[in-house]
């Protein structure tokens, strides 16, 4: 069965910190991994990683993918209370373009 | 900027009763999914057309939930009956293209249901 694994579900950092934020899978047919913010509110996409090595950056959000071990991360430096959402990673699977998603990891930024 | 336009945003329903939600996906967007978020879970897909047709529905509870996009623009979700399990984040997503699973979907508001 395919599934996406995120961790830590939650984290609690103070403003200027440094996270990051790990995303497993185990999905057959896979064709891109997605990164999405999610505050009360629908996910905003932030990024899609279709190849191992490559970084994509936006801002003080970066993030990898590792095709070989299966996982991607997604770190924030410096961040802001703004920053305090759920960050959902997702998987495309397959030719129809289904997302299958984590869970989720909780931020907390506290000023 | 386009966006994906979803109504209504909140509805509270009691058991047994039948609902519906309403989707607009951005202009030119081919592919629709409809997703159900339960609290502190991810979102899970329940259905995708491609155009009018549907692609994915094996998440759909057909017993109790249909879907259709009659001309391939708009789209409507019914729950019916519907129960106490139902209470979750509906939300409409859409590509402008789907094979090869590599195109990012772009979220609408969402309907949050409350079933009493």
């Amino acid at each position: 069965e395919d599934k996406v694994v995120q961790s830590p579900l939650s984290l609690v950092v103070h403003e200027g910190d440094t996270v990051t934020l790990n995303c497993s899978y185990e999905v057959t047919n896979f064709r891109s991994l997605l990164w999405y913010k999610q505050e009360k509110k629908a996910p905003t996409f932030l990024f899609m990683l279709t190849s191992s090595g490559i970084e994509k950056k936006s801002g003080r959000l970066s993030s990898i993918l590792d095709k070989k071990e299966l996982f991607s991360i997604l770190n924030i430096t410096a961040t802001q209370t703004g920053d305090s959402a759920v960050y959902l990673c997702a998987v495309g699977s397959s030719n129809t373009g289904k997302l299958i998603f984590g869970q989720g990891t909780t931020l907390q930024v506290k000023p | 900027e386009a966006e994906v336009a979803q109504s209504p945003r909140y509805k509270i329903t009691e058991k047994s009763q039948a609902v519906a939600f309403w989707c607009d996906p951005i202009s030119g967007h081919a592919t629709l999914y409809w997703y159900r978020q339960i609290l502190g879970q991810g979102p899970e897909l329940l259905v995708q057309f491609q155009d009018e047709s549907v692609v994915d529905d094996s998440q759909l509870p057909k017993d109790r939930f249909s879907a259709e996009r009659l001309k391939g623009v708009d789209s409507t979700l019914k729950i019916q009956p519907a129960e106490l399990g139902d209470s979750a984040m509906y939300l409409c997503a859409s590509s402008s293209r789907a094979g090869q699973g590599s195109y990012e979907q772009y979220f609408g508001p969402g309907t949050r249901l409350t079933v009493t």
